[in-house]
C-alpha cells in the first residue's frame, strides 16, 4: 500500500510554455501533498505544500505564480510549471500523506524536467 | 547552522560489511526521524520511521535516535550491492501528515561485490 505515482516521468519542452507534472495516490486518500525540486547531488527542496480543497502553501523563494500547484481531490495534485525556462529544468517529486495516519510521506518517482 | 546535517561522503564499503549513516540536527522540537533509501533518478523510498529516542530494527536496518545529542543513526547488517544508493534522513517536530519534512543532503553509499 500506499503508492503514489507521478506522470509524466520524464518532459523535455520548450523555452516559454507550461508543463503540467500530476501527482496521485493510488491506494490511499492524501489530505495533503508536498512538491520538492532537486538538483543534481543535491537534496530535496520543499516547494509547496499543497492542501485539497485550499490555496497552496509556498517556501520562501518560490515564485507562485510561476509553479502553479491545484489540489482538486484527496488523490490528486498538479504543479504547473509555467513559462518555462532552462533554470527550471530539474528533478521534481511530490509527496503524499495519508489522512489520518501517522507522520508518513510517500514519494512519487519524480518527473525529470529539460527545458531547452 | 544548517537544521539537518549529514555528510554526502561518498561512502564504499565491501559486500557484508556493517554500515554506519549519521546525521546531526539542530531543533529539540524535532520529534520525528525518517531514513529514506533513494536510488539514482528515482523518488525516495521510506525506510524507517522513528519517533522520539530509541531504537527500531526492521531485517538488516536499525535506525537509532538519541534526542540528548541530538544524532540519528542508520545501521545496515549484511550490506550487499543493492544497497548501493543514496540515504536521506529527515525531521519533523509536526505531528500527522501535515509536517514538513527537512531532509539532510544525503549519503550516497555504495557497497562493492
Amino acid at each position: 500500500g500506499a503508492v503514489v505515482s507521478q506522470h509524466p516521468s520524464w518532459v523535455i519542452c520548450k523555452s516559454g510554455t507550461s508543463v503540467k507534472i500530476e501527482c496521485r495516490s493510488l491506494d490511499f486518500q492524501a489530505t495533503t501533498m508536498f512538491w520538492y525540486r532537486q538538483f543534481p547531488k543535491q537534496s530535496l527542496m520543499l516547494m509547496a505544500t499543497s492542501n485539497e480543497g485550499s490555496k497552496a502553501t509556498y517556501e520562501q523563494g518560490v515564485e507562485k505564480d510561476k509553479f502553479l500547484i491545484n489540489h482538486a481531490s484527496l488523490t490528486l495534485s498538479t504543479l504547473t510549471v509555467t513559462s518555462a525556462h532552462p533554470e527550471d529544468s530539474s528533478f521534481y517529486i511530490c509527496s503524499a500523506g495519508r489522512a489520518g495516519g501517522a507522520n508518513e510521506q510517500f514519494f512519487g518517482p519524480g518527473t525529470r524536467l529539460t527545458v531547452l | 547552522q544548517k537544521e539537518v546535517e549529514q555528510d554526502p561522503g561518498p561512502l564504499s564499503v565491501p559486500e557484508g560489511a556493517i554500515v554506519s549513516l549519521n546525521c546531526t540536527y539542530s531543533n529539540s522540537a524535532f520529534q520525528y526521524f525518517m531514513w529514506y533509501r533513494q536510488y539514482s533518478r528515482k523518488g525516495p523510498e521510506l525506510l524507517m520511521y522513528t519517533y522520539s529516542s530509541g531504537n527500531k530494527e526492521d531485517g538488516r536496518f536499525t535506525a537509532q535516535v538519541d534526542k540528548s545529542s541530538k544524532y540519528i543513526s542508520l545501521f545496515i547488517r549484511d550490506s550487499q550491492p543493492s544497497d548501493s544508493a543514496t540515504y536521506l534522513c529527515a525531521t519533523t517536530g509536526y505531528g500527522g501528515s501535515q509536517g514538513n519534512l527537512i531532509f539532510g543532503k544525503g549519503t550516497k553509499l555504495s557497497v562493492k561485490p
